[in-house]
């Protein structure tokens, strides 16, 4: 079975400041893992994805995430934060084998501060 | 047009009425979605088509039904519906079902009201 926990259901941050989601996954296998961003009465925007090799990866508009399968975590990163990054996000697990789908978290709602 | 597109994008139908939303990807991808977003709840699955063919149907009411004519195309049906069933329905896509890459590309939605 495959699940995906976001930790803070809001965040508030200042402009300029970091931002720092998290996403936590549970897998049996290794997972494909993903970030989606939606802005207000829009769809999913694929951010970045996680499937093999480097642990580190960058994404759209200075994001980018760091796999750590030790501690089943996929969290997403930005150094400055900028007005225009106001959204939800959402990362998302997928899992080969008996899991078909992409599994979603319930989302972290970005607020920045000016 | 690009990517994946959904119309309308926004719809107020009675309880009554039949309505369709229609999705179309520009992709070149087999597989095809129907999410359900309703405010304050998880994305939710509602159906999967795999190269035209229904290959998932999550307990979805039979008031929605689904319509696969061909791959680039994807329509969710509608009748007699309830107000809970107001919600912004999401359409996507991506290469396969079973292989990767896994992520899936989204159309902006139909922003649903039932009155």
């Amino acid at each position: 079975a495959q699940s995906v926990t976001q930790l803070g259901s809001h965040v508030s941050v200042s402009e300029g400041a970091l931002v720092l989601l998290r996403c936590n996954y549970s897998s049996s296998v290794p997972p494909y893992l993903f970030w989606y961003v939606q802005y207000p009465n829009q769809g999913l925007q694929l951010l970045l994805k996680y499937t093999t090799g480097a642990t580190l990866v960058k994404g759209i508009n200075g994001f980018e995430a760091e796999f750590k399968k030790s501690e089943t975590s996929f969290h997403l990163t930005k150094p400055s934060a900028h007005m225009s990054d106001a959204a939800e996000y959402f990362c998302a697990v997928r899992s080969s084998g008996s899991a078909r789908q992409l599994t979603f978290g319930s989302g972290t709602q970005l607020t920045v501060l000016p | 047009e690009t990517g994946v597109t959904q119309t309308p994008r926004h719809l107020v139908m009675g309880m009554t009425n039949k309505k369709s939303l229609k999705c179309e990807q520009h992709l070149g991808h087999n597989a095809m979605y129907w999410y359900k977003q309703s405010a304050k709840k998880p994305l939710e699955l509602m159906f999967v088509y795999s190269l035209e063919e229904r290959v998932e149907n999550n307990s979805v009411p039979s008031r929605f039904s689904p319509e696969c004519p061909n791959s680039s195309h994807l329509f969710l049906h509608l009748h007699t519906l309830q107000p809970e069933d107001s919600a912004l329905y999401l359409c996507a896509s991506s290469h396969a079902r079973d292989y990767p890459p896994y992520e899936q590309y989204f159309g902006p939605g139909t922003r649903l009201t039932v009155t």
